[in-house]
């Protein structure tokens, strides 16, 4: 059964600070999802990771993909008020002949940055 | 309108009443998916249907009822829920491809909060 682990669950942080969520999952798998939630509200697609060694980055945030150690990390750089969200991954369950059965999410990080 | 849409966006029901979520998406796609999102669990698959089949029923009980007439619709009907079904209901679409390089970005609507008293 595939397993989804984020950690940490809660985070607070400064403005201006750097921090890394980390996101371990348990079988094999090389595609990835980080979504974010605002509170009230759906979920955003924020990164789609389908490689080892995928990174991607959009403003402060950077997301990166280690299949060998089935880890992905989303790094926020000098945090702003505006990234205070919950954070999720998500990970693929692969059939064996390809697709996607479905994905598997993590209970999600809530982050908030404080002034 | 664009993207996926759920309505009612707010529903307070009975224990006793039967009510219908509503769920359309606008990108196209070829699958869709009922989540259930609850302060204390993470998000649940609910049902998943695939070319207008159900190809995933996580166990669901038979209080909810999905219903797929396209590929386009997905409902959710609901009838004696208890207090404990209280939550954030999610859809979400994507393509889903069946070859190795396919993957399932999925793309959420923004929900219809359920209370049942």
């Amino acid at each position: 059964e595939l397993k989804v682990e984020q950690n940490p669950l809660f985070l607070s942080m400064q403005e201006g600070k750097n921090y890394t969520i980390y996101c371990n999952y348990s079988t094999t798998s090389d595609r990835l999802y980080w979504y974010r939630q605002d509170p009230g509200k759906s979920l955003e697609s924020l990164f789609v990771l389908l490689s080892n060694g995928a990174v991607k980055q959009e403003g402060r945030l950077m997301a990166s993909l280690d299949t060998k150690a089935r880890l992905s990390t989303l790094h926020i750089t000098a945090a702003v008020h505006d990234l205070s969200a919950t954070y999720f991954c998500a990970v693929d369950k692969p059939f064996r002949s390809g697709g996607s059965e479905k994905l598997v999410f993590g209970k999600g990080t809530k982050l908030t940055v404080n002034p | 309108e664009t993207g996926v849409t759920q309505t009612p966006r707010h529903l307070v029901m009975g224990m006793t009443n039967k009510k219908s979520l509503k769920c359309e998406q606008h990108l196209g796609h070829n699958a869709m998916y009922w989540y259930k999102q609850s302060a204390k669990k993470p998000l649940e698959l609910m049902f998943v249907y695939n070319f207008k089949e159900q190809t995933e029923n996580n166990s669901v009980p038979s209080r909810f009822s999905p219903e797929c007439p396209n590929s386009s619709h997905l409902f959710l009907h609901l009838h004696t829920l208890q207090p404990e079904d209280s939550a954030l209901y999610l859809c979400a679409s994507s393509q889903e491809g069946t070859g190795s390089g396919a993957y399932n970005e999925q793309f959420f609507g923004p929900g219809t909060r359920l209370t049942v008293l």
